[in-house]
């Protein structure tokens, strides 16, 4: 079965500065999806970020970015020009693509804190 | 669009009361899923379903039942509480069962039990 590891329960940066969000997962299996979500205080889960194992570009979303690195099974998220908005749990997730295991696998969560 | 929605936002129940949380959306989603979050464990799933008439059970499907009679709803049935169902509970839902869509996630509904 697959894992989601995500070893930093919290962290903190100031507003502006750049911040990494660290993710290993653990699989046998070559092609698969892998995604950032954030759940601010409201609880809401929102998606930040996709990507789709086969493609070895990184995904990109305005302020957020990924590095994907396949062969290590690591997936971190990088905050740039951080945001008062951008405080929340973090939680990295895998999604396998065969038939019948297609649930979403999530990490522990890193609790990031954006200070002014 | 609505999106995903969750009733209630909070309830508290006395241990072995049942109630049933519910989920719909408006999105014409064929999947859609419960999932639980306890704290240092990430989001746990408890039951999905891939369409009308079809669920099917995740990871943690004990002391839960969920039926799907439409495809809008997707309601979660407690039928006796007990204390390790303290938790928060989300419901989301997708296009297809495809990997290719991305999950909507409601906005939670916090049970605690006393």
């Amino acid at each position: 079965a697959q894992t989601v590891t995500q070893s930093q329960p919290e962290m903190s940066v100031q507003e502006a500065e750049t911040v990494t969000l660290s993710c290993t997962y653990d699989t046998s299996e070559s092609n698969y999806y892998l995604f950032w979500y954030k759940q601010p205080p409201s609880r809401q889960m929102i998606l930040v970020i996709r990507q789709e194992a086969y493609k070895q570009q990184n995904a990109t979303e305005n302020r957020f970015s990924v590095n994907f690195q396949k062969a290590a099974k690591s997936f971190s998220l990088k905050i740039s020009d951080s945001q008062l908005g951008d405080t929340a749990m973090y939680f990295c997730a895998f999604r396998s693509i065969i038939q019948g295991a297609q649930k979403l696998v999530f990490g522990q969560g890193t609790r990031l804190t954006i200070n002014p | 669009n609505a999106g995903v929605t969750q009733t209630p936002k909070f309830q508290v129940l006395k241990t072995g009361q049942s109630m049933t949380l519910q989920c719909a959306q408006d999105m014409n989603h064929e999947y859609m899923s419960w999932y639980r979050q306890d704290p240092g464990m990430g989001l746990r799933l408890i039951h999905y379903s891939v369409g009308a008439g079809i669920t099917d059970q995740g990871e943690v499907p004990n002391g839960y039942n969920v039926s799907r009679s439409t495809t809008e709803d997707f309601p979660l049935r407690l039928l006796s509480a007990a204390p390790s169902q303290t938790s928060v509970y989300f419901c989301a839902s997708s296009y297809s069962y495809s990997t290719q869509e991305t999950q909507y996630f409601g906005p939670g509904t916090r049970l605690l039990v006393l």
